[in-house]
This record gives C-alpha cells, structure tokens and sequence, in this order.
C-alpha cells in the first residue's frame, strides 16, 4: 500500500541546467498539489492539477516553472535555467479529492542548486 | 485571503512535560483546520484535523487541539511529551474539507523535547 513516491529525493543541478521532478499519487488519488519549502520557511502552494488539467497555479512562478499531471504516469514540475534561489525542498501531496480524507505527502525532492 | 500565524518558532521542553504550540489563523470564509508533523528529511505526516462538530480534536501520538472561533485559534496540545516527539509542526488551514482546495501554511514551530 504504497504512499506518495517522489524521485529524486536528492537532486543537484548547475544553474542554467533543467531540473525534473517526479511524483507518483497514492492508488486512486487523481489530485496532485505541488508545494515548496525553502530553508526555515513553511510550505507554500505551487499548484494543484486533476488528470490533465491544471486547476489552480496561483503559486507558481510566472517564469520558468511547469507542471503536467498526464494520463498516464506521475506528475512532473520542471524547472528550467535553474538558479540558486530555486534550492528548496519540493513536496507533492495527493488526494481523492471527493471523500473527507485528508492531503497525503510524499518525503520531498530536495533540490541543490551549484 | 487565508493566513495562518505560529507565534512560536521554538519550543524547547523537557520530557514528560506538556506543552502547547500556538496556531492564529485568519479567514473571511469558514477554513479547515489541520496539524502536520515532519521528521527531518520527511514529508509531512497529519496530527490532526478539524472539519466541523466538537471543536476538541483528537489525533495521533497523543496529540490534540481546540478550534477556538472567537479567538481564531487551534492551539495543538500534549500532557506529556517523549523524546521521539522532536519535530517540526505546522498548522494549516483550507477552505474546503475535502481537501480540494490548497493548504495554506504557518511557518512552523519547532519542538525539541530535552531528556
């Protein structure tokens, strides 16, 4: 009974290359929300995407930061032309998103920019 | 807009102590209320929650809170802590129960339980 999977969990990139990071949902969740912590800071919202849908990304970058939830396979933000601000632990929850159960986290991507 | 205050970014405490993390959030609509902890190098696992109904909530690891609405607060308790409750705890708030809306967080309290 397998929870949220993230990979990396450890991911170190040079500024200007691109970063991709994975996130599985747990069996039968279809609600994907990406959220990041940066040193000593809570979580904030990034975005949250249904199957092939983004239904809110109020919180991501206008710049350089993308997310795709597809058919088929896990949820991916991209990060592009990373820089040394974009260091920080990216988490992805999921949920049913119909039922009263609460967001489930996955163990993070933790994001190291040279 | 939602926002959710911790007013304490440490708690240092000795085992078997109680103690009390401090959650203030504002909201111009109803919001849910919720307690996550994280381990160091781990995701966040949930306490607690608040949807409706008695407004004590129990969680796990012996964990609870009270939503106070006058107060807008949901301060998260314990009688008696151990060692393994070292952690990072985060009050956050959503305004949907069913958690299809984003969770808006605090910045964290940090609980270090001393021997």
């Amino acid at each position: 009974n397998a929870g949220v999977m993230q990979n990396p969990r450890h991911l170190v990139r040079r500024r200007g290359q691109e970063a991709r990071l994975r996130c599985s949902p747990m069996k039968g969740h279809s609600h994907v929300y990406w959220y990041r912590q940066l040193p000593e800071e809570g979580l904030k919202f990034m975005v949250y995407l249904q199957k092939e849908n983004i239904i809110d990304e109020s919180g991501m970058p206008k710049e350089r930061f993308s997310a795709e939830f597809p058919k088929e396979g896990p949820s991916i933000l991209r990060i592009q032309q990373v820089v040394r601000g974009d260091s920080a632990a990216y988490f992805c929850a999921s949920s049913r998103g119909d039922s009263n159960q609460p967001q489930h986290f996955g163990d993070g991507t933790r994001l190291s920019i040279l | 807009a939602q926002s959710v205050t911790q007013l304490d970014s440490q708690v240092p405490v000795f085992e078997e102590a109680p103690v009390e993390l401090r959650c203030n959030y504002s909201s111009s609509v109803s919001v849910y209320l919720f307690w996550y902890v994280q381990y160091p190098n781990q995701g966040l696992q949930l306490l607690l929650k608040y949807l409706s109904g008695s407004t004590l909530v129990k969680g796990i690891n012996g964990f609870e809170a009270e939503f106070n609405k006058s107060q807008t607060s949901f301060h998260l308790r314990k009688p008696s802590v151990h060692i393994s409750d070292t952690a990072e705890y985060f009050c956050a708030v959503s305004t949907t129960p069913y958690n299809t809306d984003k969770l808006i967080f605090g910045t964290g309290t940090r609980l270090q339980v001393f021997p």
